[in-house]
């Protein structure tokens, strides 16, 4: 079945504790993104990558860090949460990202984030 | 920067009737437009992508318009039923390869 899964699906944590948030698809993407959404914000997007070794800054990318070492994974990771990135978190992906092509993003089923 | 507003919040009906959800951006210059589709606990499905050189999508029931020199669209859906109840969000994208999304309109349809 083709899927994008992350993990945990829900994440209680402190402060200042480094925490990573995984990201897979098997569908074999070029293009992985990441978005954050909050009430009266809507989703916004972090990162995002257009192939392996390659990421971009989306609209609200601080305090936020991401890789892309192979093309099935797309971390997310935190280095130092604080309680502003309380949040649900999505993954998306889609075969190429580029605007022009009529494709479909595929969404994972979220994380939720709550920083004391 | 793009700003995408969906109107209204939230709306509820009864079942069986047809209803409108309306989207409106600032910036024209989009490559194409997605409706989604969101249930709690779960991700965002994706319903219909209008690219720009286009004027409406058909999918089922639904049926999505795009106005791209007035910054508008429409999702239409005939016949609602109870299982049509979630939250729709559109989301265009620009040359920047970004997804930017309205805030949502939650639906309710009634038994």
């Amino acid at each position: 079945e083709a899927q994008v899964t992350q993990n945990p699906r829900y994440l209680i944590t402190v402060t200042g504790k480094k925490l990573t948030v995984t990201c897979s698809q098997n569908m074999n993407h070029e293009y992985m993104s990441w978005y954050r959404q909050d009430p009266g914000l809507g989703l916004r997007q972090i990162y995002y990558s257009m192939n392996v070794e390659v990421t971009d800054k989306g609209d609200v990318p601080e305090g936020y860090k991401v890789s892309r070492k192979e093309k099935r994974n797309f971390p997310l990771i935190l280095e130092s949460p604080s309680p502003n990135q309380t949040s649900l978190y999505f993954c998306a992906s889609s075969f190429s990202g580029r605007a022009w092509v009529e494709e479909t993003q595929y969404f994972g089923p979220g994380t939720r984030l709550l920083v004391l | 920067k793009q700003e995408v507003t969906q109107i209204p919040a939230a709306l509820s009906v009864p079942e069986g009737e047809n209803l409108v959800l309306n989207c409106s951006f600032t910036d024209s210059a989009i490559y194409n437009l997605q409706w989604f589709r969101q249930d709690p606990g779960k991700g965002l499905t994706s319903l219909l992508l209008i690219q720009s050189s286009q004027r409406e999508q058909t999918s089922g029931r639904l049926n999505a318009s795009l106005d791209k020199s007035s910054g508008r669209s429409t999702l239409y859906i005939a016949a609602s039923q109870p299982g049509d109840s979630a939250t729709y969000l559109c989301a265009v994208s620009d040359a920047g390869n970004m997804l930017t999304f309205g805030g949502g309109t939650r639906l309710m349809v009634k038994p």
